[in-house]
């Protein structure tokens, strides 16, 4: 069984959808959560990062974790065509050189 | 702030020749960290420098691949002989602790044929 479990997808929706991106996990040592988006040729960029459970939220982007349950979601909202990535989530233990990170799901948002 | 930077964008290469890939971190960054993507494994850690020492090299496949960070600014990864299952992108990543998440550069898409 992997660290983190990712559903590569795709995804596809229609503009204005709300999206939602999940994650699981088996390390119970795992406190940082963050997601990643990748566009196409390039390298991934941090979107949404959080600690321990809970939501945070930023703009259209929601994301909570549920450590009881060793569960990531993240949430868009009003769905863009921008939005169309590769979506990874990652997470990391107290030291952050341990950082493990989801297959990545590849969303499309369709005009 | 240019980000993280790598060298070359683009490579390929015939099996059995050596690569050498590049980077600089970010400026005031003083951890590094070499990952390679594929479809099949997702996005693998090779090796992380912190300080430029060279912490956890566990994730370097083979004997095949070193890295090195001389100086704060500069950091190689380096495959000798090259295979076609080295084929992949990799990335090289910076971050300053206790500040969670990585930059990642653009990647060197790497081809070995």
């Amino acid at each position: 069984q992997k660290e983190v479990e990712q559903d590569p997808g795709p995804l596809s929706v229609p503009e204005g959808a709300i999206v939602s991106l999940n994650c699981t996990y088996s390390n119970s040592a795992f406190q940082y959560f963050m997601w990643y988006r990748q566009y196409s040729r390039k390298g991934p960029e941090l979107l949404m990062y959080t600690y321990s459970s809970g939501n945070k939220e930023d703009g259209r982007f929601t994301a909570q974790v549920d450590k009881s349950s060793k569960y990531i979601s993240l949430f868009i909202r009003d769905s863009q065509p921008s939005d169309s990535a590769t979506y990874l989530c990652a997470m990391s233990g107290r030291n952050n050189n341990d950082m493990r990170f989801g297959a990545g799901t590849r969303l499309t948002v369709k005009p | 702030d240019a980000g993280v930077i790598q060298s070359p964008r683009h490579e390929v290469t015939e099996m059995g020749q050596e690569v050498t890939l590049r980077c600089k971190p970010i400026s005031g960054h003083n951890s590094l960290f070499w990952y390679r993507q594929t479809m099949m494994r997702g996005l693998e850690l090779l090796i992380y420098f912190n300080n430029n020492v060279p912490i956890d090299d566990s994730g370097m496949p083979e004997d095949r691949f070193s890295a090195k960070m001389p100086n704060a600014s500069f950091s190689t990864l380096k495959i000798q002989p090259s295979e076609p299952r080295d084929s992949a992108v990799y990335f090289c990543a910076s971050s300053l602790p206790p500040n969670y998440g990585y930059t990642f550069g653009s990647g060197t898409r790497l081809t070995v044929v």
